[in-house]
């Protein structure tokens, strides 16, 4: 199993700019989320999953869009790239209804917007 | 929503000594409470957890207590090693997981040799 793989691993885009980080996993994971971690702010929630065609909204979704259209891939949309978006994005899964709660993460991927 | 407080930002201690990180959190409703633990460049990964239902659980050299009624639990790492040393995340849900979970801003542990 790869676990969850995101890409790309290193991103820069200008201000305006769209693009999409993607987010893939092939444990059967029910649940996929998006956080983004910033300096001394920790890990912060985006937006999640609990199934495919199901989304809900996280912390921090402000300008970013998300689909689910199958179980396995979980897309993360930028739509108009601003300088608050530079950070260290990361893509976790997990299995809903189990005793163990563990987040699977991805190796994260670092957007830097000029 | 939840909000998770967590102290301190940093921490060192002397190889071999303990080390205890702090957090609270402020949605009674919540009932999973996860540690992460993540290292200089790499994925936060999963190093202990505790449910509403039980006070303490221990792991080998790390431990996690949690205290209901005041709203805290704390992380414990006895015999600490130079390996110890990275970032550790606390994290709350009040959905047994389901709903996305709600970090402290992180700890760094330094281990002096």
């Amino acid at each position: 199993n790869a676990g969850v793989t995101q890409t790309p691993k290193f991103q820069v885009l200008k201000t305006g700019q769209s693009m999409t980080l993607q987010c893939a996993q092939d444990m059967n994971h029910e649940y996929m989320s998006w956080y983004r971690q910033d300096p001394g702010m920790g890990l912060r929630l985006i937006h999640y999953s609990v199934g495919a065609g199901i989304t809900d909204q996280g912390e921090v979704p402000n300008g970013y869009n998300v689909s689910r259209s199958t179980t396995e891939d979980f897309p993360l949309r930028l739509l108009s790239a601003a300088p608050s978006q530079t950070s260290v994005y990361f893509c976790a899964s997990r299995h809903l209804g189990r005793v163990s709660g563990e987040l699977f993460f991805g190796e994260g991927s670092r957007l830097t917007v000029l | 929503g939840e909000n998770v407080e967590q102290h301190p930002s940093t921490l060192s201690v002397q190889e071999g000594d303990s080390a205890v990180i702090k957090c609270t959190y402020s949605d009674s409703a919540s009932n999973y409470f996860p540690w992460y633990k993540q290292e200089l460049g790499k994925r936060p990964q999963l190093i202990i957890d505790i449910r509403s239902n039980v006070g303490e659980k221990k792991d080998q050299r790390i431990a996690v207590t949690l205290n209901k009624t005041a709203k805290h639990f704390s992380l414990h790492i006895t015999e600490t090693q130079p390996e110890d040393s990275a970032v550790y995340f606390c994290a709350a849900s009040s959905g047994g997981g389901a709903d996305g979970l709600t970090f402290g801003k992180g700890t760094h542990l330094i281990i002096q040799p």
